[in-house]
């Protein structure tokens, strides 16, 4: 069965404090692994597709890396307006389903 | 513009009552999916369609219902064997193939009971 772990649940950040969200997944044969962003009572908003290990993407103040056993998503610098939970998932090889992680929900204090 | 429709915004259901929840989308995806999603909890999926006339059951399909007679529609039917629907509901769709899969999400349907 995938299985896909955020921590931390919850961060504080002061604005301008760097910072990193980890997701740890467990996989038969990774397809890609998928970063969103949620705002409260909204749904959720794509921000990348990693498919191999040592692939990186940046979005803006968001940087997203993979390996064989975990991704990353570093927030640098962050303002209020970087404040959602942030949503991990996984897709196995031939397998149609997405694997979502509990969320990382992030506040960023001004 | 293109994107998934989901309707009504919010909802509210009576003991023993069926209620459909609605999500159209205009992207020309093949594949549709419903989530359902609880405070401090991933998403869960409940049904998924890869195409028209066809649907599966996904992880919690127990008191839901779904059919997809057209490309474009994919309802869920909330049944009262449902005993705990209260909960956020997410449609989504993607297209199948190409290595560009991610999903696109609906706004959502808070359902509550009365």
């Amino acid at each position: 069965e995938d299985q896909v772990t955020q921590s931390p649940e919850a961060l504080r950040l002061q604005e301008g404090e760097s910072s990193s969200l980890n997701c740890s997944y467990t996989v038969s044969g990774l397809r890609g692994l998928f970063w969103y962003r949620q705002d409260p009572g909204k749904g959720p908003e794509f921000l990348f597709t990693l498919y191999s290990a040592g692939e990186e993407k940046e979005k803006e103040r968001l940087k997203a890396t993979l390996t064989k056993k975990e991704s990353f998503l570093h927030i640098t610098a962050p303002k209020p307006e970087d404040s959602a939970t942030y949503l991990c998932a996984v897709q196995a090889g031939g397998n149609n389903r997405l694997a979502f992680g509990k969320g990382n929900q992030v506040v960023v204090i001004p | 513009d293109g994107g998934i429709t989901q309707s009504p915004k919010y909802l509210f259901r009576k003991e023993g009552q069926n209620v459909t929840l609605s999500c159209e989308q205009n992207l020309n995806h093949d594949a549709m999916y419903w989530y359902r999603q609880d405070p401090g909890q991933g998403l869960r999926l409940i049904y998924y369609s890869q195409i028209v006339n066809d649907f599966q059951k996904g992880d919690i399909a127990e008191g839901y219902s779904v059919s997809r007679e057209k490309k474009e529609s994919f309802p869920l039917t909330v049944t009262s064997a449902q005993k705990n629907p209260t909960a956020f509901y997410l449609c989504a769709s993607r297209t199948t193939g190409g290595g560009n899969e991610k999903l696109f999400f609906g706004s959502g349907t808070q359902l509550s009971v009365l």
